[in-house]
């Protein structure tokens, strides 16, 4: 079965702090996703990335980075978190064949910006 | 711009209870409809549908996909407390590597 692990569950951290989330998939997929998840809101993308070191912004990047070294990892940094990057982050990959663009997510990490 | 959206919003019923999610979208270039299931943690899939009128079925679950009319169902018969979750459900952008999803259907079975 696939996995992708975040590396944190819970994170509480201060505002104006910088923040590292972590995500490993195992799978060798070629595609990873960061989205965010709020309430009434669903799932927005924020970046994903189609090959180590190449990104694209999604709907909400303003306020994050990312960054991708390795093909099975993938980053999401929060330069200096604000109250409004609480939220629960859930990463994601895919393969992406023309056949198959099922996404799988990782356990997610709710962030608390105090 | 693409979009998905789900009905309703939220939804509460008995066990045993008969239950349908409705998805409808606009997304150009259709290629194919996901539906994925959160409980406390990350999604897990449970169906990609992509052609019209053809139910796809796991033990309780099915799902089905109008593409005339624009939209997919998810009907989930005998529910059971277990089946309390939101239901997700997405659809991929034109030419792009994303999911557009809607936001979702929270589902709460009471005994």
């Amino acid at each position: 079965d696939v996995k992708v692990t975040q590396s944190s569950r819970y994170l509480v951290k201060r505002t104006g702090e910088k923040v590292f989330l972590e995500c490993v998939q195992d799978m060798d997929h070629e595609n990873m996703f960061w989205y965010r998840q709020d309430p009434g809101l669903g799932l927005r993308l924020i970046y994903f990335s189609y090959d180590v070191k190449m990104k694209e912004k999604g709907d909400i990047p303003e306020g994050y980075s990312v960054s991708r070294e390795k093909k099975e990892r993938f980053s999401l940094i929060l330069e200096s978190a604000s109250t409004n990057q609480t939220s629960m982050y859930l990463c994601a990959s895919t393969p992406w064949s023309a056949t198959n663009e099922k996404l799988f997510f990782g356990s997610g990490t709710q962030l608390s910006v105090l | 711009e693409d979009k998905v959206v789900q009905s309703p919003l939220s939804l509460v019923v008995h066990e045993g209870d008969t239950v349908t999610l409705n998805c409808s979208y606009e997304v150009t270039n259709f290629r194919s409809l996901l539906w994925y299931k959160q409980e406390k943690k990350a999604p897990t899939f449970l169906f990609m549908l992509t052609s019209s009128g053809i139910e796809k079925k796991s033990g309780r679950l099915s799902s089905i996909l109008d593409k005339k009319e624009l939209f997919s169902i998810l009907n989930i018969t005998a529910t059971q407390t277990g089946d309390s979750a939101i239901y997700l459900c997405a659809s991929p952008g034109a030419g792009s590597y994303q999911l557009t999803f809607g936001k979702g259907t929270k589902l709460s079975v009471i005994p």
